[in-house]
């Protein structure tokens, strides 16, 4: 099954702007729509962002999503300490063998 | 208040079986799409299977086809996943997950995980 790409780690200082990547290809986020989660240590994933740059009620706006081409980002601006956690793209894939979801591999975020 | 409440992990030898259950509560169970997603631990996150409202569609990925059948119960607003010869590979925390029917892929309550050991 295909996948998306997502550099296993980021970080930043309080107050700076981060950015996650998350590459795929024709079949998933080429033509589909891309959500985003955050896990927190020790707890369950949490929607983030829907349909590439929608947030569900109660999500800061600090938090914004793009989609261009194959390849989606995760922006987080004003970084705070609570926004350390583990970060997963996901999107529909349409594939000859699919449908199936696919998640990112994850990126770490660490608040310096 | 929405909940989601997973149950039936545990320990079981490779080639066993075991039944997860989700119960649900909180929203109207039979509106929703729903999916069981998986995660090894120190791992990342894998989606395992999904199911439409009303039971007519369900989709799993191929690690796992043969071998787990999600299925639901409406009346009893409960989802199940029915895991059939067990691999060590299996070994993971089983979350279950809701899918707004108009926001495809969008899981946007889960529950808190049912653990699932595959070992001798």
């Amino acid at each position: 099954q295909s996948v998306l790409t997502q550099p296993p780690s980021a970080s930043g200082t309080p107050g700076q702007r981060v950015t996650i990547s998350c590459s795929g290809s024709s079949s998933n986020i080429g033509k589909n729509v891309v959500n985003w989660y955050q896990q927190v240590p020790g707890a369950a994933p949490k929607l983030l962002i829907y349909a590439n740059d929608q947030r569900p009620s109660g999500v800061p706006d600090r938090f914004s999503g793009s989609k261009s081409g194959t390849s989606a980002s995760l922006a987080i601006s004003g970084l705070q300490s609570e926004d350390e956690a583990d970060y997963y793209c996901a999107a529909w894939d349409d594939s000859l063998n699919g449908p199936y979801v696919l998640f990112g591999g994850g990126t770490k975020l660490t608040v310096l | 208040e929405v909940q989601l409440v997973e149950s039936g992990g545990g320990l079981i030898q490779p080639g066993g079986s075991l039944r997860l259950s989700c119960a649900v509560s909180g929203f109207t169970f039979s509106s929703y799409w729903m999916v069981w997603v998986r995660q090894a631990p120190g791992k990342g996150l894998m989606w395992v299977s999904f199911i439409k409202n009303d039971g007519s569609s369900t989709i799993s990925a191929d690690s796992v086809k043969g071998r787990f059948t999600i299925s639901r119960d409406n009346a009893k607003n409960t989802l199940y996943l029915q895991m059939n010869s067990l691999r060590a590979e299996d070994t993971a925390l089983y979350y279950c997950a809701r899918n707004p029917p108009t926001i495809l892929g969008a899981f946007d309550v889960w529950g808190q995980g049912t653990l699932v050991l595959v070992s001798s």
